[in-house]
Order: structure tokens, then sequence, then C-alpha cells
């Protein structure tokens, strides 16, 4: 099974700052990776697909980087709305693994 | 309007079953692979099951093989997780999801229905 190392496990920023996610795969996972955001008590909600596109209706101050086993979620000038948890998962291979998430919080 | 709303929830004592429907409206469903995503409380996602879009292929992890059967039927829009000899691991919100095309991602989400195993 790929195994999904996801930091840090919580962030606390200011309105207004960038933060960034990061998300390790145990292998390759060729851009085979989604980050999922979730407000309290919600569903989680598609952002990025194919570690970089961005998904439908997401606001452009999220984006996704990297390759191989290295990706990251940017969040720029953080919004109170952006107050949430985030996953990323892996879709390159079955089982289908998901990060362990990252709790951000307004400071 | 994709949705996706879930039914079937609730407590069961350990050992018995539960079938859990998600009905889909809004997308051409039969083109679509579908899974379901769980939640325990207070805790991340985990991925149980996925089918293809006629329902010949099934993938499941493994701490549910053998004892979660995914099936859908495309002439009703529905998904079903058929659950047997629960544990209480498995306690969770269970989310119904719509794979994006051509790829296991996962782009509308249900509102989750709770899963609670309790003598």
């Amino acid at each position: 099974d790929i195994q999904m190392t996801q930091s840090p496990a919580s962030l606390s920023a200011s309105l207004g700052e960038t933060v960034t996610i990061e998300c390790r795969a145990s292998e390759d996972i060729y851009n085979g990776l989604a980050w999922y955001q979730q407000k309290p008590g919600k569903s989680p909600q598609l952002l990025i697909y194919n570690a970089n596109s961005l998904h439908t209706g997401v606001p452009s101050r999220f984006s996704g980087s990297g390759s191989g086993t290295q990706y990251s979620l940017k969040i720029n000038s953080l919004q109170s709305e952006d107050v949430a948890s985030y996953f990323c998962q892996q879709y390159y291979n079955y089982p289908l693994t998901f990060g362990s998430g990252t709790k951000l919080e307004i400071k | 309007e994709v949705q996706l709303v879930e039914s079937g929830g609730g407590l069961v004592q350990p050992g018995r079953s539960l079938k859990l429907s998600c009905a889909a409206s809004g997308f051409t469903y039969s083109n679509y692979v579908m899974a379901w995503v769980r939640q325990a409380p207070t805790k991340g996602l985990e991925w149980v099951a996925s089918i293809s879009t006629g329902g010949g292929n099934t993938y499941y992890r493994d701490s549910v093989k053998g004892r979660f059967t995914i099936s859908r039927d495309n002439a009703k829009n529905t998904l079903y997780l058929q659950i047997d000899s629960l544990r209480s691991e498995d306690t969770a919100t269970y989310y119904c999801a719509k794979g994006q095309l051509r790829r296991a991602s996962f782009d509308y989400w249900g509102q989750g229905v709770m899963v609670t195993v309790s003598s």
C-alpha cells in the first residue's frame, strides 16, 4: 500500500498570510494526487486534482505543486473561510490512501 | 446540480448487518466510478470501496474485504454498501463519493451517514 505522510498536523496563521501543507508518498505516484478541504461538520470538497489542477469553482488562491513522491498545497492570502482540515489523497494505485490531515486555524 | 444522498445508517450491535444507500442525481450516473469513504469520529478520511461504471469491478480496503459489498443499480442511480459482521472499529460517518472521469479522485461527496456499532 502507498503511505501518505502529511505535515504539519496543525497550523495556525494570520489572515492574509500564505501557508503550505506537504504530503509525501512512500513511492512515486506520478501526480495522481488530490487535495480536499473539509470544514467543521461538513463533507470534504475537492480543491486540486492531478497534483496541480484547480477544481471548478475553487478560488485561485489555492494551488498545488509537486511530482514524484513530494507534493504541496499552497494557500495565498489566507481568508477566514479557509479554516478547515485539509487532506491529500493518492489515486495512482489501489488501495486509495489519504494523508492524516492538517487542521488550519486563524491566529 | 450533482446530489448524493446517503441513507440507512444507525446504531447496530456488533456482528449484525446494515445496508447503506446513496441516491445520485444531476449527472449521468452510469458513466462514473463511485466509492464509499468513511471517517471515524475526530479522525481522518479512510477509503472503503470503489466500483466501476458497470459494476463488474470492485475494490476494497483489506480490513473490510469479505465483510463489505459495494454494488450499484444504474437503472435506479443508486449506490449501495452492504456491511456484514459489524465491528466497533466500523463506527464512522460513511460518505458516498463520485469519481472524476478517468481518475479516482472525488469531485462530489454526499452529506454522510453515521454508523455506530455498539452493544
